[in-house]
């Protein structure tokens, strides 16, 4: 079974600084890339997710993340972070025909 | 539509007792996903149906846990004794199973065991 890994367990920026948050994945075949955002005390919700075509993936809110197959990783970016993006960002990954495997998750702070 | 629906949104419950968590997935969907977040072990996938068999329950922590899903719009999930370990946010999500789809979550249920 695949597992992803998310390499930072919290991170804390501070407003208008820019965003980087790593995933990689250990399954080798054909899988769909999902980042997934976690207010507090809500449900997960999908930022942006990954099938095929344009390895850069525009979601809501002006995150983006980049495929790279070679390195197995699906990295999450924003440019300028807001207060209000303070959460837990959760990278999953579903092979084509199978479930779905979550990170450990990040948190992320950001200081006004 | 509404949504995944969990009910219910919070239980307190003595050490012992008999826990079940319920799910209405969205209609149409036919995968079903159980999830457990806590703090120590962050988001954890306990079992997901597809078109109401269990496909993989190898996430179950132990005997005390089960799930069923007698028809495609419920799910249940029970813990039996419950223990005070098994303190944590249950999730639940769908997903329509056709190719390229996320998965679409509930509120989750916040399960305390005193």
């Amino acid at each position: 079974a695949q597992s992803v890994s998310q390499h930072n367990h919290h991170v804390i920026l501070s407003e208008a600084a820019s965003l980087e948050l790593g995933c990689n994945y250990s399954y080798g075949g054909t899988v769909n890339l999902f980042w997934y955002v976690q207010y507090p005390g809500q449900h997960l919700q999908l930022l942006l997710k990954y099938f095929s075509g344009d390895p850069l993936v525009k979601g809501i809110k002006g995150f983006e993340a980049e495929f790279i197959k070679s390195k197995f990783s699906f990295n999450l970016s924003k440019p300028s972070v807001q207060w209000s993006d303070t959460a837990e960002y959760f990278c999953a990954v579903n092979e084509a025909v199978g479930d779905m495997r979550f990170g450990a998750g990040t948190r992320l702070t950001v200081k006004p | 539509d509404a949504g995944v629906i969990q009910s219910p949104r919070h239980e307190v419950t003595e050490m012992g007792q008999e826990v079940t968590l319920r799910c209405k997935p969205i209609s149409g969907h036919n995968s079903l996903f159980w999830y457990r977040q806590t703090m120590m072990r962050g988001l954890e996938l306990l079992i997901y149906f597809n078109n109401n068999v269990p496909i993989d329950d190898s996430g179950m922590p132990e005997d005390r846990f089960s799930a069923k899903m007698p028809n495609a719009s419920f799910s249940t999930l029970k813990i039996q004794p419950s223990e005070p370990r098994d303190s944590a946010v249950y999730f639940c999500a769908s997903s329509p199973r056709t190719s390229h789809t996320e998965a679409f979550f509930g509120q989750g249920t916040r399960l305390t065991v005193v």
